[in-house]
């Protein structure tokens, strides 16, 4: 069976500090990746996605950064934080295919807080 | 513009029955999601429509109009462990998801 992991769970972080987020899946191959994030009380927010080793899509230009060095792992990073980063940081991956649609399996979510 | 919207908040009763409405604009339609999110949890996947109709899977079903651009989430014989948040995404023409800010759901005895 498949299965996503996510660390670190939580994280308080300075303004101005660096981040990397990591997170890895298990039981599959070449998955779509996602990096989501929740403001409090709020949806999810697409920030980037994967469809293959360093093929990353950003969908909102903020101060985050994301890689995929390996297959099955995705990282988020930023060089310097913002105290508007905080928020549920969300992985999540699907089923990679062509003009098909399936559901998006998330991993346990980092808790950020830039303080 | 995309745009998604569901009830910020609603209230039912342990036993009872709850329906939950998204009504939806995005260019293009190939599917719809609902999610169910616990505080402080990550999403788990509920349902799956592409077709107009009504899909049931135990206690929940969930409802799609394409015409209208509208689904609903039913929860029937509802139990605490119910309260949560549920989330309706769409499939966009290109294949990306839409979220909605999702609709918090309270169960009271």
């Amino acid at each position: 069976s498949q299965t996503i992991h996510q660390w670190p769970a939580t994280l308080v972080q300075p303004v101005g500090s660096p981040l990397s987020l990591e997170c890895t899946v298990e039981g599959t191959s070449n998955p779509n990746l996602y990096w989501y994030r929740q403001a409090a009380g709020r949806g999810l927010q697409l920030l980037f996605y994967s469809v293959g080793i360093g093929q990353i899509s950003s969908e909102v230009p903020q101060n985050l950064s994301a890689s995929r060095p390996q297959d099955r792992q995705f990282i988020l990073s930023s060089k310097k934080l913002l105290l508007s980063d905080s928020g549920f940081y969300l992985c999540a991956w699907s089923v990679a295919t062509s003009g098909a649609s399936y559901e998006q399996y998330f991993g346990p979510g980092t808790r950020l807080t830039v303080t | 513009g995309q745009n998604i919207d569901q009830p910020t908040e609603m209230t039912a009763t342990e036993g009872a029955i709850v329906q939950i409405n998204c009504t939806y604009q995005t260019s293009g339609f190939n599917g719809l999601f609902w999610y169910q999110q616990h505080a402080g949890e990550a999403p788990t996947f509920l349902s799956y429509n592409v077709l107009d109709g009504l899909e049931e899977k135990g206690r929940f079903s969930s409802f799609l109009s394409r015409s209208k651009g509208y689904s609903y989430l039913l929860l029937k014989e509802l139990q605490m462990k119910d309260s949560a948040s549920y989330l309706c995404a769409v499939i966009d023409s290109n294949y990306q998801l839409i979220w909605g800010a999702g609709t918090k759901l309270i169960i009271k005895p």
